[in-house]
């Protein structure tokens, strides 16, 4: 079945340092590809997605390349701020999996000043 | 952008108590809408698919009467975790598609925190 594979965290950097969070997947068919961030106490927001090979999303910075090659998505920012403090999920949606979204277990993001 | 809206947000009840827990899509009609538990610094759990107007599917392990999901209108899934016990506590959170389709990202309520005393 499909699956996908984050880092583990927490991941901690100073402010303006440069992030990687690595994601891999695994699926049947030609996923798309997703990042979402989770504040404290709050819900999932979409951050970015990318649907087909080589496509890259991107949103306040962060970035991610569809990679099928290597079945990544790796999600990067060249400068972090403290406010970027969260939880990251990579996630993927794939006809094989009826569409139904598998989330990684997510990568914990915390920025000192 | 799409909105979700999860009510309430917070709950502390005793034990035996049967909770609600309302998902409701603001300004788009939710075709598909997800129910996932989440544990402390933990993945998100998916509990049940359902769709409108038709049974819920729920994941292997997840008791069917002991989570309601009832999604009786394009705009509105609730979730009623029946009698419920100390071991229930935990973030639930809910989210919403228009359609089903490979490119179609999900759109999250901002949760429910569940305490059952």
């Amino acid at each position: 079945g499909d699956s996908v594979t984050q880092m583990e965290g927490p991941v901690t950097l100073s402010e303006e340092a440069f992030l990687t969070i690595n994601c891999t997947y695994t699926a049947t068919g030609y996923p798309s590809l997703f990042w979402y961030v989770q504040y404290p106490g709050e819900g999932l927001q979409l951050l970015l997605k990318a649907t087909k090979a080589d496509d890259k999303g991107s949103n306040k910075g962060f970035e991610a390349t569809y990679r099928k090659e290597t079945t990544s998505f790796h999600l990067e920012k060249g400068s972090v701020q403290v406010s970027d403090s969260a939880v990251y999920f990579c996630a993927l949606s794939d006809e094989g999996g009826s569409y139904i979204p598998t989330f990684g277990r997510g990568t914990s993001l915390i920025v000192h000043p | 952008g799409a909105v979700v809206s999860q009510h309430p947000s917070w709950v502390i009840c005793k034990s035996g108590t049967s909770v609600k827990i309302e998902c409701r899509s603001l300004d788009f009609q939710a075709t598909t809408m997800f129910w996932y538990r989440q544990f402390p610094k933990q993945s998100l759990m998916l509990m049940a698919t359902s769709n409108e107007g038709s049974k819920a599917t729920y994941e292997q392990g997840v008791e069917k009467d002991k989570f309601l999901i009832n999604h009786a209108s394009l705009t509105l899934s609730t979730l009623t975790v029946t009698s419920a016990h100390p071991e229930d506590s935990s973030f639930y959170i809910c989210s919403a598609i228009h359609l089903m389709g490979s490119n179609q990202p999900q759109h999250f309520g901002d949760g429910t925190r569940l305490s059952i005393l």
